[in-house]
């Protein structure tokens, strides 16, 4: 399979808490994206990194990328009940569709 | 909301039956994509479009056609839906193969008895 790794696989935390969740992947990348589903709908684009950058952030989000390493993490900071979601990765490597890991499943409990 | 609709939302169906999902969208977005998700697989890609009549098969293609005959449409076909195909197909639509994100349906849940 071609599909990254996403690390831990469920995660639960108390509300108020940061939540950090990694991805491996194993071949070269032009950009690494996550991605959030709540449960029942659809997947919903949170931020790209590309592969000369590093760290990027959006609101709550910090997403950084090691790309010697082959891994990138997602931290949500100061996690709300409302961010209890599924959080995947996906990697873009040119010419071919966007592929995605397994998933991380995040509770967060109030 | 990118303006995609998949229908039907729900559809349980016999072994052996056609079935056909379809995606809909009102964006002008060129590329379209089919996806299945299964527990412990994530999104596998199932086949995607590029154009009007242009296609191209992802990782779990077999026992699944698709069709694109006008740039809003892009339907998903099961010639003979066997038990293995129940899962949740979702459609997305994207401005490249991989450059951008993707903006995805609200799934399509078969469940093939």
């Amino acid at each position: 399979s071609q599909q990254g790794e996403e690390d831990p696989q469920a995660l639960s935390i108390q509300e108020g808490e940061n939540a950090t969740m990694n991805c491996s992947y194993k071949t070269s990348i032009n950009n690494l994206q996550w991605y959030r589903q709540n449960s029942g709908r659809g997947l919903v684009h949170l931020i790209l990194i590309r592969s000369n950058e590093r760290e990027k952030h959006s609101g709550r989000l910090r997403v950084t990328l090691d790309t010697s390493k082959k891994s990138s993490s997602l931290l949500i900071t100061a996690s709300r009940a409302a961010d209890t979601a599924s959080y995947f990765c996906a990697r873009g490597s040119g010419n071919t569709p966007l592929v995605f890991g397994k998933g991380t499943r995040l509770s967060v409990i109030a | 909301d990118a303006g995609i609709t998949q229908s039907p939302r729900h559809k349980v169906t016999e072994t052996g039956t056609p079935v056909t999902l379809r995606c809909h969208q009102t964006e002008n977005h060129r590329y379209m994509y089919w996806y299945r998700q299964d527990p412990g697989h994530g999104l596998r890609l199932i086949h995607y479009s590029y154009g009007v009549k242009d296609t191209d098969k992802g990782e779990v293609s077999d026992g699944y056609s698709v069709s694109r005959s006008k740039t809003e449409d892009f339907l998903l076909t099961l010639e003979s839906a066997t038990s293995s195909q129940t899962s949740v197909y979702f459609c997305a639509l994207g401005s490249g193969r991989d450059v951008g994100e993707l903006f995805f349906g609200e799934g399509s849940r078969l469940t093939v008895l």
